[in-house]
């Protein structure tokens, strides 16, 4: 049972470069996240989906985009890649929130990514 | 921000000792949620504890909840050199039980 699985583990760009992280779940959840840990600070909410078709921006939005290509996997795109966004990304899935709130988080390993 | 603060940011004590580690937080909750992080890895959930409970345990997990003081403190009991780990807390707001916002983290260093 792989849980939730990101790729790729590691990736190094150069700047204006994009990329696009995958993330996978088979827990069949409704809610996907994504976040990025920078060294020293906990986790930081940059897009989420609460159900299949639909996203919306968590605290640090800017410079990314997301798609939730369907129930089992959402997506994180770099379209001009920045020093700044030099980080570790964590992709989270869980069951449905809203009425359900007392739900956990599952998390996969995380993409590390550099840009030079 | 919302994040939850926590403290101490770092924490090193002797197999068999207790840790106690502690999350303060800004707005009203749903519930706070526990996790904990190996060096490399994704986060693990440990334990949940919901805004209408003050006290919860799961094996050596003991967490309580003050949403007067919008705190909350998880105890580790006889720690192991397993036990080793960054430990965050999430809170999950009352107005969107969607986002979870997580701690700074405290790193527990537990020395056989």
């Amino acid at each position: 049972n792989a849980g939730v699985t990101q790729t790729p583990k590691f990736q190094v760009l150069k700047t204006g470069q994009s990329m696009t992280l995958q993330c996978a779940q088979d827990m069949n959840h409704n809610s996907m996240y994504w976040y990025r840990q920078d060294p020293g600070m906990g986790l930081r909410l940059i897009y989420y989906s609460a159900s299949e078709g639909t996203t919306d921006k968590g605290e640090v939005p800017n410079g990314y985009n997301v798609s939730r290509l369907n129930k089992r996997e959402f997506s994180l795109r770099l379209e001009s890649a920045a020093p700044s966004q030099t980080s570790v990304y964590f992709c989270a899935s869980s069951a449905r929130q809203g009425e359900l709130a007392n739900q956990p988080q599952h998390f996969g390993d995380g993409t590390r990514l550099s840009i030079l | 921000s919302q994040q939850g603060e926590e403290d101490p940011q770092a924490l090193s004590i002797q197999e068999g000792e207790n840790a106690t580690m502690n999350c303060s937080y800004k707005t009203s909750i749903n519930n706070l949620q526990w996790y904990r992080q190996n060096s490399g890895r994704g986060l693990v959930h440990l334990i949940l504890i919901r805004s209408n409970e003050r006290e919860k345990h799961s094996g050596r997990l003991r967490v309580t909840l003050d949403t007067s003081k919008k705190s909350s403190s998880l105890l580790i009991t006889a720690s192991r050199a397993a036990d080793t780990a960054s430990y965050f807390c999430a809170t999950v707001p009352i107005y969107n039980f969607n986002k979870f916002y997580f701690g700074s983290g405290t790193k527990l260093n537990v020395k056989p």
